[in-house]
């Protein structure tokens, strides 16, 4: 069974840089599958951030894209998110997840990490 | 706004029978991608109910059933029980926006 954890700073600063890592283990992020990024603003609904397969090809949210990179890290099965120029609307809850690749939907996810946009 | 629409909120007494409809369009459901359904119990990550259209992963009960016609797509949940009670969102693929779509999600409450 796969298990994805997600950890990262639970404040940042309006303006700043929001990084997080997904751990993965019980499985290979160079398998067949894209692996995810989505958050969730208190009170609301799922929203995809981007994906990231291991050849290197990510996909954006075209509302995020601008402020949004996504990388992996083979050799430590990780992967990562990076936004910048944050504000408050940008405070969430962070999952990450696996994308079953034929099929396209999230088999696996994080237990997710609040992240707090505040001065 | 969503780009696949869900109603709010659903309700319905223990036993009975609710359902949940998720509309797309031509550039998502109606092009014929996949729908999958999650259900998200409180202070909890999503989990996959139901994956192209109407397949359940195992342990999950076949009290939970998938259709999709046209634009459009249901989640049924049949002998409703008190530990049912979450908010389901649906999913697809969007080419026009050349990615992963969410319906805004549905409260079901069991009364």
């Amino acid at each position: 069974q796969v298990h994805l954890q997600e950890s990262g700073p639970g404040l940042v600063k309006p303006s700043g840089t929001l990084s997080l890592t997904c751990a993965v283990s019980g499985g290979s992020i160079s398998s067949r599958n894209w692996w995810s990024w989505v958050r969730q603003s208190p009170g609301k609904g799922l929203e995809w951030i981007g994906e990231m397969y291991h050849s290197g090809k990510t996909n954006y949210n075209p509302s995020l894209k601008s402020r949004v990179t996504i990388s992996m890290d083979l050799s430590k099965n990780q992967f990562s998110l990076n936004m910048n120029s944050v504000t408050a609307a940008d405070t969430a809850v962070y999952f990450c997840a696996r994308i079953v690749g034929a099929i396209y939907y999230f088999d696996q996810w994080g237990q997710g990490t609040l992240v707090t946009v505040s001065s | 706004q969503s780009i696949l629409t869900q109603p709010p909120s659903v309700s319905g007494a223990p036993g009975q029978r609710v359902t949940i409809s998720c509309t797309g369009t031509s550039s998502n459901i109606g092009a014929g991608y996949e729908v999958h359904w999650y259900q998200q119990l409180p202070g909890t990550a999503p989990k996959v109910l139901i994956y192209a259209i109407k397949n359940r992963p195992s342990g999950v009960p076949d009290r939970f059933s998938g259709s999709k016609s046209g634009t459009s797509a249901s989640l049924a949940i049949t002998g409703l029980q008190a530990e049912d009670e979450a908010d389901y969102y649906c999913q697809s693929y969007d080419s026009s926006l050349s990615g992963v779509v969410f319906g805004g999600g549905t409260k079901l409450t069991v009364l």
